[in-house]
């Protein structure tokens, strides 16, 4: 069982959908990581989190320390956020090093 | 634009050749990574340089050799690769100590026949 794990693994949704995709780990962390990656590879981190909620635009991660979870939510959903979103934790105990999520393909069709 | 480039974006070699990938950060950070995305994994983690030193190896094998002459560049060069190291390389740079956000480059698509 990987560290990290991520449902669901492939997602198709319409545009203007409400999306959810989750992430959970097994270690203590000490920040959460949401990426985003888009055909040809290049990645953007959307979000680090460590407790708590953030925002940006349609945007929104959470995090529960407690229950070793975090989702990522998209609103009104468009095409152009169609991409893999990948989760990534750093433990309390790997210093700089990240473990990944096999990510999770999300197709948002018009 | 992330601050960070890597170039080439992609390069096709044989087993017998000897290439670089480079990578240059334009956002003042002290710590520069090299991962490796392969089909259908998650990315894995090759080397970390904080402050031009190197202080992770994750047992990657001795034909990737990292190269960091400074805090803003970062080469990955590689010899006598196998085809199983055909994957997408991904340079990113942090600012270790605060924030910690990566920023990545585009990546290089690399092809070994």
């Amino acid at each position: 069982k990987n560290e990290v794990e991520q449902s669901p693994q492939n997602l198709t949704a319409q545009e203007g959908e409400f999306i959810t995709i989750n992430c959970s780990y097994s270690v203590g962390i000490s920040a959460l990581h949401w990426l985003q990656q888009h055909p040809g590879g290049g990645i953007v981190s959307l979000f680090m989190l460590s407790s708590g909620k953030k925002k940006h635009g349609r945007l929104i991660a959470t995090i529960n320390i407690q229950e070793k979870h975090s989702s990522l939510h998209i609103t009104a959903s468009h095409p152009r956020d169609s991409a893999v979103y990948i989760c990534a934790v750093r433990s309390e105990t790997s210093g700089s090093r990240l473990t990944f999520g096999e990510g999770t393909q999300l197709t948002v069709n018009p | 634009e992330t601050g960070v480039t890597q170039t080439p974006r992609h390069l096709v070699m044989g087993m017998t050749n000897k290439k670089s990938l480079k990578c240059e950060q334009h956002l003042g950070h002290n710590a520069m990574y090299w991962y490796k995305q392969s089909a259908k994994k998650p990315l894995e983690l090759m080397f970390v340089y904080n402050f031009k030193e190197q202080t992770e190896n994750n047992s990657v094998p001795s034909r990737f050799s990292p190269e960091c002459p400074n805090s803003s560049h970062l080469f990955l060069h590689l010899h006598t690769l196998q085809p199983e190291d055909s994957a997408l390389y991904l340079c990113a740079s942090s600012q270790v100590g605060h924030n910690e956000k990566l920023f990545f480059g585009s990546g290089t698509q690399l092809s070994v026949l």
